[in-house]
């Protein structure tokens, strides 16, 4: 099952938005309103942002915020702060056997 | 507070054997599907494989089928995953994960470091 497509690395300044796409196809991203986001700082594990496209779990911020427009998902960071620089990764139900399909991740540099 | 903890690896040759634990407490584990993601150095996410709150069906991705067995004692509250015919691209950190409707993971482990070397 092929990975999902994310953009390398995004950057962006304090106070700014930035936006990372997720890419996939009618079996996963754009077939099922299950796109799940994870923020993963260095040495850490992954902690859930965002769930089912635009659902935050709760005590995430809310400068976080998620969409879908067919096959492409994305996250969206408002107000850049420090402390979001991290890896970012998609996940997708997938109706391929295992069910469920990472993005290959994005590195976010606050500048 | 829900905690996942990893156990069970280390450094293995080639071609061997390794079963990882993961204990999990603060919630009802009998109740929730169950997920092995593992992450090989520098590299990013890579789904591993799934079993369902009862054991009754298990996923897995095509790179470790019929290699790997993910297995659970829930009245033990335990999730296994038993790891054979091991590669070096089998090395990576693994991270166990509770499992939600929608196949996204709300709480993670903090994994556990398998070496595949001679």
């Amino acid at each position: 099952q092929s990975a999902l497509t994310q953009p390398a690395s995004v950057s962006g300044s304090p106070g700014q938005s930035i936006t990372i796409s997720c890419t996939g196809t009618s079996s996963d991203v754009g077939g099922y309103n299950y796109v799940s986001w994870y923020q993963q700082h260095p040495g850490k594990a992954p902690k859930l942002m965002i769930y089912e496209v635009s659902n935050r779990p709760s005590g995430v911020s809310n400068r976080f915020s998620g969409s879908k427009s067919g096959n492409t998902a994305s996250l969206t960071i408002s107000g850049l702060q420090a402390e979001d620089e991290a890896d970012y990764y998609c996940s997708s139900y997938t109706s391929s056997s295992t069910h469920v399909v990472f993005g290959g991740g994005t590195k976010l540099t606050v500048l | 507070e829900v905690q996942l903890v990893e156990s069970g690896g280390g450094l293995v040759q080639p071609g061997g054997s390794l079963r990882l634990s993961c204990a999990a407490s603060g919630f009802t584990f009998s109740s929730y599907a169950m997920h092995w993601v593992r992450q090989a150095p520098g590299k990013g996410l890579e789904y591993v494989s799934a079993i369902s709150s009862n054991g009754g069906s298990t996923y897995y991705a095509n790179s470790v089928k019929g290699r790997f067995t993910i297995s659970r004692d829930n009245s033990k509250n335990t999730l296994y995953l038993q790891m054979g015919s091991l590669r070096a691209e089998d090395m990576a950190v693994y991270y166990c994960a509770r499992g939600q409707v929608g196949a996204n993971f709300d709480y993670w482990g903090q994994g556990t470091l398998v070496t595949v070397s001679s």
